[in-house]
């Protein structure tokens, strides 16, 4: 039982490059989640889907595309990156309505350098 | 910018006493919840109290819910070393949108 499994685990960008990271889940959830984490903050959110086929913007949208794939998968894109989105980037999923408790991946931490 | 604050932003406790955090919010909720982060890794769901309730337990923990001025507090009962992590409270600003706290960092001293 995989939980929420999110890709690369480490990245380190130039700055204007492109990426996108990877998070797939097999709990059958239908919201999806992708946060960020500076050093010694809380999280904010960036973009969510609440489910298939829907997403919106969270607190910090700028900079960041997302897309749901499927049920299963939820990307998220960095097209140019620039040194401010050096953070941890964390996907999260729940099945709002049945459980309210939102599940993790155990992060991404990038880098733009 | 984040809708919830939380304080202390740092707590350092003995091992065996307890360890107290405070959350407000600006929303009405439905539910708020408390998760635990530690370091470096994913946060874990710890527990969720409605609005229509006052208080919760679950093991060492107990929270407290005051939805008229809008705060919850997170008590942690003869702490142990491996409470040391950090603590957020989540709640929904919108049916979707679930927002945290900026967080509490709780050091657990043996």
């Amino acid at each position: 039982n995989a939980g929420v499994t999110q890709t690369p685990k480490f990245q380190v960008l130039k700055t204007g490059q492109s990426m996108t990271l990877q998070c797939a889940q097999d709990m059958n959830h239908n919201s999806m989640y992708w946060y960020r984490q500076d050093p010694g903050m809380g999280l904010r959110l960036i973009y969510y889907s609440a489910s298939e086929g829907t997403t919106d913007k969270g607190e910090v949208p700028n900079g960041y595309n997302v897309s749901r794939l499927n049920k299963r998968e939820f990307s998220l894109r960095l097209e140019s990156a620039a040194p401010s989105q050096t953070s941890v980037y964390f996907c999260a999923s729940i099945n709002r309505g049945a459980d309210e408790k939102l599940f993790f991946g155990s992060g991404t931490q990038l880098s733009v350098l | 910018s984040q809708q919830g604050e939380e304080d202390p932003q740092a707590l350092s406790i003995q091992e065996g006493e307890n360890a107290t955090m405070n959350c407000s919010y600006k929303t009405s909720i439905n539910n708020l919840q408390w998760y635990r982060q530690n370091s470096g890794r994913g946060l874990v769901h710890l527990i969720l109290i409605r609005s229509n309730e006052r208080e919760k337990h679950s093991g060492r923990l107990r929270v407290t819910l005051d939805t008229s001025k809008k705060s919850s507090s997170l008590l942690i009962t003869a702490s142990r070393a491996a409470d040391t992590a950090s603590y957020f409270c989540a709640y929904y600003s919108n049916d979707y949108k679930l927002s945290f706290g900026a967080g509490t960092t709780v050091t657990v001293r043996a």
